[in-house]
C-alpha cells in the first residue's frame, strides 16, 4: 500500500492551526499512525488507530479519517512542532510510510 | 530506565554481511512485538521487519528479503538483524522499535537511537 503525504512542505507560525493530509493507495481501515521526528533524532508516536492519543502527546494533536484518506491536525502550532511527520499504514504488511511532511517556521 | 539500544553498524562493502543488535531494558520485552526500522540519510522512514513475541512469526519489506533475517533471544532481551548480500540502497540509520499493541502489531511507541550502517559499492 502506497502512502502520499501532502503537502510535503510548509511554513507556518505559532500559533497557527495546521492540517497534515495522508492518502492511502487501498483501504487501510482506521490502521493508521501518526509519527513526528526532529532533526538527528528517532522518530515520536503521536497517534494510532487513525484517532487515539498516545500517552503524553498533548492534545493540541488529533487524527481523523478512514478507508484511504486521513488528517493529523495541530490545533495551535508551538516552537517545538517544528519538525517532520510521516504517516504509517498497519493494515497489510509490509507496513508503509508516507513520505513525510515537514513544518518549518516561517 | 525503558530503552532500546542498537549496536553493530559499521562500514561494509557491498555484497558483504553483518549484524545489527539491539539490547532492551525497563520493560517485559518478551511481551512486545519488535521492528526494525531504516532510514536513509536525508530521506523517509522505511519499515525493514518485526518478529512475534514468541519468534514464530517474521514479516519483510520486499526489498529485504532472502538477505535479512530478524531474531531475538527473549532470555537476553535482545533483538537481531543479520544482514547479508548488503548493497549501497541499504544505506540507512537502523532503528530497533517495540511495537505498542501485542495483539496488532505495526506500530511502534519506543525507538532506539538507531545505528549506522553504510554499504560502500
Amino acid at each position: 500500500i502506497r502512502m502520499t503525504q501532502s503537502p510535503s512542505s510548509f511554513s507556518a507560525s505559532p500559533g497557527d492551526r495546521v492540517t497534515i493530509t495522508c492518502r492511502a493507495s487501498q483501504s487501510v481501515s482506521s490502521y493508521l499512525a501518526w509519527y513526528q521526528q526532529k532533526p538527528g533524532k528517532a522518530p515520536k508516536l503521536l497517534i494510532y488507530a487513525t484517532s487515539t492519543l498516545q500517552s503524553g502527546v498533548p492534545s493540541r494533536f488529533s487524527g481523523s479519517g478512514y478507508g484511504t484518506d486521513f488528517t493529523l491536525t495541530i490545533s495551535c502550532l508551538q516552537s517545538e512542532d517544528f519538525a517532520t511527520y510521516y504517516c504509517q499504514q498497519y493494515y497489510t504488511y509490509p507496513r508503509t510510510f508516507g513520505q513525510g511532511t515537514e513544518v518549518e517556521i516561517k | 530506565e525503558v530503552q532500546l539500544v542498537e549496536s553493530g553498524g559499521g562500514l561494509v562493502q557491498s555484497g558483504g554481511s553483518l549484524r545489527l543488535s539491539c539490547a532492551a531494558s525497563g520493560f517485559t520485552f518478551s511481551s512486545h512485538w519488535m521492528s526494525w526500522v531504516r532510514q536513509a540519510p536525508g530521506k523517509g522512514l522505511e519499515w525493514v521487519a518485526n518478529i512475534k513475541q514468541s519468534g514464530s512469526e517474521q514479516y519483510y519489506v520486499d526489498s529485504v528479503k532472502g538477505r535479512f533475517t530478524i531474531s531475538r533471544d527473549n532470555a537476553k532481551n535482545a533483538l537481531y538483524l543479520q544482514m547479508s548480500s548488503l548493497r549501497a540502497d541499504d544505506t540507512a540509520f537502523y532503528y530497533c522499535a517495540r511495537g505498542k499493541d501485542t495483539v496488532t502489531p505495526g506500530y511502534v511507541d519506543l525507538w532506539g537511537r538507531g545505528s549506522l550502517v553504510t554499504v560502500s559499492s
